[in-house]
């Protein structure tokens, strides 16, 4: 079943601050973040696993809450750089298959 | 190379004609994944391997995709019979998986394939 994301579109000022989430039915070992700018390939982000750890990259920065089965993602002080569309990647246990996200598209303006 | 390659870039075909899509993973990578991206949609998971293993084809849309990995390296994918609803981007995947089965994904630019 694949994970719902939510806005599925935002649209920033330069300097901005954004939240994208992430949910899922199903119990997680882990989340993945990529970001893909159009025509290109998805580029990996971070990954959150089941115990709390978090990664950052940049000013963006994630959380991963194994009750309610979501993850979110914080974009601070957004760039133009960071316009694309992200996807978050979710990994049950025993087994490693990666089912991504229904995608959320972040357009930032100066 | 230093990344995952992916060949053809670009494939039209007719409708009808047997097609097929290569992915050469960056080396010691054991996971290899298959994803299909039509235009302006997300990533559908069609199939992983594991070693040369392959554990899960869920993802496969019908029994006219199949996919083999040899060597631990090299896979093809193959879609037999193509219809225009086959028409999509091709994204193949790496991943080490040394860390707890967390490793992250490495893209390939993708195959385009249009079948008229």
């Amino acid at each position: 079943q694949q994970p719902v994301q939510s806005p599925q579109a935002v649209i920033l000022r330069e300097g901005e601050d954004a939240v994208i989430n992430c949910s899922s039915s199903k119990a997680l070992y882990s989340v993945h973040w990529y970001r893909q700018k159009h025509g290109e390939a998805p580029v990996f982000l971070m990954i959150l696993l089941k115990g709390g750890e978090q990664k950052g990259h940049e000013k963006i920065s994630a959380s991963f809450n194994e009750k309610k089965q979501q993850s979110s993602l914080y974009l601070t002080a957004s760039q133009l750089s960071y316009s694309g569309t992200y996807f978050c990647g979710l990994r049950s246990y025993n087994t490693d298959k990666l089912i991504f996200g229904t995608g959320t598209r972040l357009q930032v303006f100066p | 190379g230093a990344g995952v390659s992916q060949s053809p870039s670009n494939k039209v075909t007719e409708k009808g004609k047997d097609v097929e899509l290569r992915c050469d993973p960056i080396s010691g990578h054991t996971a290899l994944y298959w994803y299909r991206q039509s235009l302006g949609q997300g990533l559908e998971f069609l199939i992983y391997f594991q070693g040369n293993s392959a554990p899960d084809k869920s993802g496969l849309p019908s029994d006219r995709f199949s996919a083999e990995r040899t060597g631990g390296s090299v896979s093809t994918l193959t879609i037999q019979r193509t219809q225009q609803e086959d028409s999509a981007v091709y994204l193949c995947a790496s991943s080490s998986l040394g860390q707890g089965r967390a490793g992250e994904l490495f893209f390939g630019e993708g195959s385009r394939l249009t079948v008229l």
